[in-house]
C-alpha cells in the first residue's frame, strides 16, 4: 500500500479564497483523522470519521472549516473563506479497527494564506 | 482537560551520548500512550504504543517506558540518523472505538557526529 496520500503537498492562496485539501486513507482502514500542526500549538485534532461518519468535530476551529468523507477511500477538508491564521500544515491519518492501533499519517499539506 | 507536556523542548547530544526524553500526561482514563518520530517536511511516523504502567517497549536504540503520570523515551548510543522531533500522544476512553490523539509539542533532538 502507498500509505496515506494527501494532495496538494503545498498550497498558497489569497485570503478569502476557498481551499480544499484531499486525503486518501490506507485501504481497509475504517478511521480517518484530520490534524493541524503549527509551531505555536503543535499537532491538534480537528475531526475524525469512523466508517465515513463524522464522530467528533469539536476540534474544528470555526464554521469556516468543514470536512466530508463521501466514501471509504476519500476525504476532504475545506476552508471557506480562508484567513492568514489558517496557515499551517494539515495532516490526514488513518487507522484500523476498534483497538487503539497506531494511526498512519500522510505527508501533509502545507497551507499558506497570504 | 487532557494535557501532554514534553521536555526538554530541544536536546543536542553527541553521537553515542545516551539520554532520555520525558512526556508527562494528565488524562482521565488513559487508553494508550504513543510515541512518534517526525522528520522535517514529513508526517509523524509511529514508534511505540504503551498501555499500562510498567510496560516497556524497545526498537533498535530506543526504549519507551510508562508510569501512571509520565513516559520516557530512552535513547542509547544515538547516531546522527536519530535526529528528529519526537512526539508523545495520548488516547483516552471515550465510549468505545478508536479516538483521536492529544499530542505534546515534541522534543527536537539533534545528534552531532
Amino acid at each position: 500500500d502507498a500509505g496515506v496520500i494527501q494532495s496538494p503537498r503545498h498550497e498558497v492562496t489569497e485570503m478569502g479564497q476557498e481551499v480544499t485539501l484531499r486525503c486518501k486513507p490506507i485501504s481497509g482502514h475504517d478511521y480517518l483523522f484530520w490534524y493541524r500542526q503549527t509551531m505555536m500549538r503543535g499537532l491538534e485534532l480537528l475531526i475524525y470519521f469512523n466508517n465515513n461518519v463524522p464522530i467528533d468535530d469539536s476540534g474544528m476551529p470555526e464554521d469556516r472549516f468543514s470536512a466530508k468523507m463521501p466514501n471509504a477511500s476519500f476525504s476532504t477538508l475545506k476552508i471557506q473563506p480562508s484567513e492568514p491564521r489558517d496557515s499551517a500544515v494539515y495532516f490526514c491519518a488513518s487507522s484500523h479497527g476498534d483497538e487503539n492501533t497506531e494511526a498512519f499519517f500522510g505527508q501533509g499539506t502545507r497551507l499558506t494564506v497570504v | 482537560e487532557d494535557q501532554v507536556t514534553q521536555s526538554p523542548e530541544a536536546l543536542r547530544l553527541q553521537e553515542g551520548e545516551s539520554s532520555s526524553l520525558n512526556c508527562s500526561y494528565t488524562v482521565s482514563g488513559l487508553r494508550g500512550l504513543f510515541w512518534y518520530r517526525q522528520d522535517p517536511g514529513k508526517g509523524p511516523e509511529f514508534l511505540f504504543t504503551l498501555y499500562s504502567a510498567g510496560e516497556e517497549k524497545e526498537k533498535e536504540r530506543l526504549k519507551a517506558t510508562l508510569t501512571k503520570k509520565e513516559s520516557f523515551l530512552h535513547i542509547t548510543a544515538p547516531k546522527p540518523e536519530d535526529s528528529a522531533t519526537y512526539l508523545c500522544a495520548v488516547s483516552k476512553y471515550s465510549g468505545g472505538g478508536a479516538d483521536g490523539l492529544t499530542f505534546g509539542k515534541g522534543t527536537h533532538l539533534i545528534i552531532q557526529p
